[in-house]
């Protein structure tokens, strides 16, 4: 069955401070791995899309890296701001026209 | 501003009453597509259309209709609403649906149905 789990299901961090989220797939056959924030209220932004050859991708302070070996991936949040505060899901493609969500880590950055 | 409408953004019926729910995107997209989300299930796609006059099913099409009659838009319809319907729902659309394609996704339409 192919599904998406994201670890944790929520994580309280204080500003300024780094956090990595993680996204195990199972998923055949694969064909990307994307990362989206939500804010709340508010639809999926694209932050990162890897595919099969690809193991790391960065947009400003967000990296996404991707072991197709393990079928694991890992978003990072570098020096993390308050305006981070959303939920980061996962989401793999299968093939072509389908995709696979995650339910989400929910990330609470404090001041 | 590139983007992705859906209107309304909040919508309370009652079950049996037909509804529409409208998605319009100014980017010349081809591919568009509808998803719903509820807690703990993350988002899981209704139908979606490869290009004007394509549609085809996703992974929970029972109970909902679409039609792309025109590029731009492609709404989604609720014959008979059931409550087991109540839901966030997104339309998202992506230039074409190549494996590096960004979709991107409208606001939301929070249905209630009692």
């Amino acid at each position: 069955k192919n599904q998406v789990e994201q670890s944790p299901q929520s994580l309280i961090i204080l500003e300024g401070k780094n956090c990595t989220l993680q996204c195990n797939y199972t998923v055949s056959p694969f064909s990307n791995l994307r990362w989206y924030k939500q804010d709340t209220g508010r639809g999926p932004v694209s932050l990162t899309i890897m595919t099969f050859s690809e193991n790391t991708k960065s947009n400003g302070r967000y990296t996404a890296t991707l072991d197709a070996d393990t079928k694991q991936s890992s978003l990072h949040i570098t020096a993390s701001q308050l305006s981070d505060s959303a939920s980061y899901i996962c989401v793999s493609r299968s093939g072509t026209y389908k995709y696979i969500f995650g339910t989400g880590t929910r990330l609470k950055v404090l001041a | 501003e590139a983007q992705v409408t859906q209107n309304p953004r909040y919508l309370i019926t009652v079950t049996g009453k037909k509804l529409t729910v409208t998605c319009s995107q100014n980017m010349n997209h081809e591919y568009m597509s509808w998803y719903r989300q509820d807690p703990g299930l993350g988002l899981r796609q209704i139908y979606y259309s490869m290009n004007v006059e394509v549609t085809d099913k996703g992974d929970v099409p029972e109970g909902y209709k679409v039609s792309r009659k025109e590029k731009r838009n492609f709404p989604l319809i609720l014959e008979s609403p059931s409550p087991n319907q109540t839901s966030l729902y997104f339309c998202a659309s992506s230039l074409k649906d190549r494996e590096v394609d960004t979709q991107y996704f409208g606001p939301g339409t929070r249905l209630t149905v009692l």
